[in-house]
């Protein structure tokens, strides 16, 4: 599993407030992801990571902010939940030596 | 930016059959492309990929077939078995980085 683990793994939390989700790597890769997944709508890259502090947005970064500030730890932030990111998360990395993707094991977010 | 089109939305097969995915991507610099599979409440496994410098790849049961031209990708299955049965999806990268997914498939095999 690419050492990637990813906490919470649940989490119930109520409008407006913020959350942040933590995403762990024990093997140094250099790129992370944050991707969300809903019904209807498969996988969607929220933001990556292609070094510490260096990030850049996704196709769906409204709403959400990242950080690292080290190289084993990518964090998401939702500044204000809203019920629309109710969703799975899934952090992921990209392996140096293989370019191949690999991904945590998810948190399960529900905004009510 | 790219654009992944996965088809179909649900399959179902009789087991022993075979199954076929096939999806579309509209950037020509898309390079690389790997096929996940995600069974319920799981993480997507990475199950094969390809690099747009081969036609055709193989691992037991399972290949994938690029044709860069009509930018498109397919995977088959091959003597299906009620452990196939997820929902996959395949996806698209300039060099690994950056995947765009398809919609995904849902595979049912039945016994």
């Amino acid at each position: 599993d690419a050492g990637i683990t990813q906490s919470p793994r649940h989490k119930v939390t109520e409008t407006g407030t913020p959350v942040t989700l933590r995403c762990h790597q024990t093997e140094n890769h250099r790129y992370m992801y944050w991707y969300r997944q809903d019904p209807g709508h498969g996988l969607r890259l929220i933001h990556y990571s292609y070094g510490v502090k260096d990030t850049d947005k996704g196709e769906v970064s409204d709403g959400y902010s990242v950080s690292r500030s080290k190289t084993e730890d990518f964090l998401l932030t939702l500044e204000s939940a809203t019920s629309s990111q109710t969703s799975v998360y899934f952090c992921a990395i990209t392996s140096d030596s293989l370019g191949e993707q690999y991904f945590g094991p998810g948190t399960r977010l529900t905004v009510t | 930016g790219e654009n992944v089109e996965q088809h179909p939305s649900t399959l179902s097969v009789q087991e022993g059959d075979s199954a076929v995915i096939k999806c579309t991507y509209s950037d020509s610099a898309s390079n690389y492309f790997p096929w996940y599979k995600q069974e319920l409440g799981k993480r997507p496994q990475l199950i094969i990929d390809i690099r747009s410098n081969v036609g055709e790849k193989k691992d037991q049961r399972i290949a994938v077939t690029l044709n860069k031209t009509a930018k498109h990708f397919s995977l088959h299955i091959t003597e299906t078995q009620p452990e196939d049965s997820a929902v996959y999806f395949c996806a698209a990268s300039i060099s690994g980085n950056k995947l765009t997914f398809g919609g995904g498939t849902r595979v049912l095999v039945k016994p």
